[in-house]
């Protein structure tokens, strides 16, 4: 079945910088790969997704690129601010649900 | 006010007894979905339902069971059988049954006694 592996697990950026997530999958029929953002307690809630006919998507601040060949996608976040500080988690999937990877702490320092 | 629905908040179960989780679901979603999260880690899969009166298992579905009788919920069963279930219980679904765009529930905690 698909693996997907994130990284790093903890991430600590300053108010304003760049923070990047990495995740690579194993199942090269995979075709479907979001972002979830979730606060503690809370449910993962979507925050940007991106197809496999796709390169790369940008919402405001946050942009998702994907390489098929490698078979890696990942989460960017420009400008970031106190709020982003949460869990967030990648997943990917080839039409049935989704495998999720382990999540990355994101620490906003004000 | 569309949305997902779980209930209850928390939930204790005693040894060698069943609980079911609520799910409920206004957004005429087709497909629903029953994720694990335990703590610092992922989602994994316990069960999903593409369709009304059908329901497949995922990843980890021993010790779990579920119906799928209406089109807006999907109950799930931890069983007596399920020997560690404590963990964050979280409810999914989507518009279309391909596993696309899934929308979350606030969660169910369960513990045990």
């Amino acid at each position: 079945g698909e693996n997907v592996e994130q990284h790093p697990s903890t991430l600590s950026v300053q108010e304003g910088d760049s923070a990047v997530i990495k995740c690579t999958y194993s199942d090269s029929a995979s075709n479907y790969f979001p972002w979830y953002k979730q606060e503690l307690g809370k449910g993962p809630q979507l925050i940007i997704d991106i197809r496999s006919n796709v390169g790369e998507k940008k919402d405001q601040r946050i942009a998702v690129t994907l390489n098929k060949t490698a078979k890696h996608f990942s989460l960017h976040i420009t400008e970031t601010q106190p709020e982003d500080s949460a869990v967030y988690f990648c997943a990917a999937s080839r039409g049935r649900a989704l495998t999720f990877g382990s999540g990355t702490r994101l620490q906003v320092q004000p | 006010d569309g949305g997902i629905t779980q209930s209850p908040k928390y939930l204790f179960r005693k040894e060698g007894q069943n609980v079911t989780l609520s799910c409920e679901q206004n957004l005429n979603h087709d497909a629903m979905y029953w994720y694990r999260q335990d703590p610092g880690q992922g989602l994994r899969l316990i069960y999903y339902s593409q369709i009304v009166n059908d329901f497949q298992k995922g990843d980890i579905a021993e010790g779990y069971s579920v119906s799928r009788e209406k089109k807006e919920s999907f109950p799930l069963t931890v069983t007596s059988a399920q020997k560690n279930p404590t963990a964050f219980y979280l409810c999914a679904s989507s518009i279309v049954p391909n596993g696309e765009t899934q929308y979350f529930g606030p969660g169910t905690r369960l513990l045990v006694l």
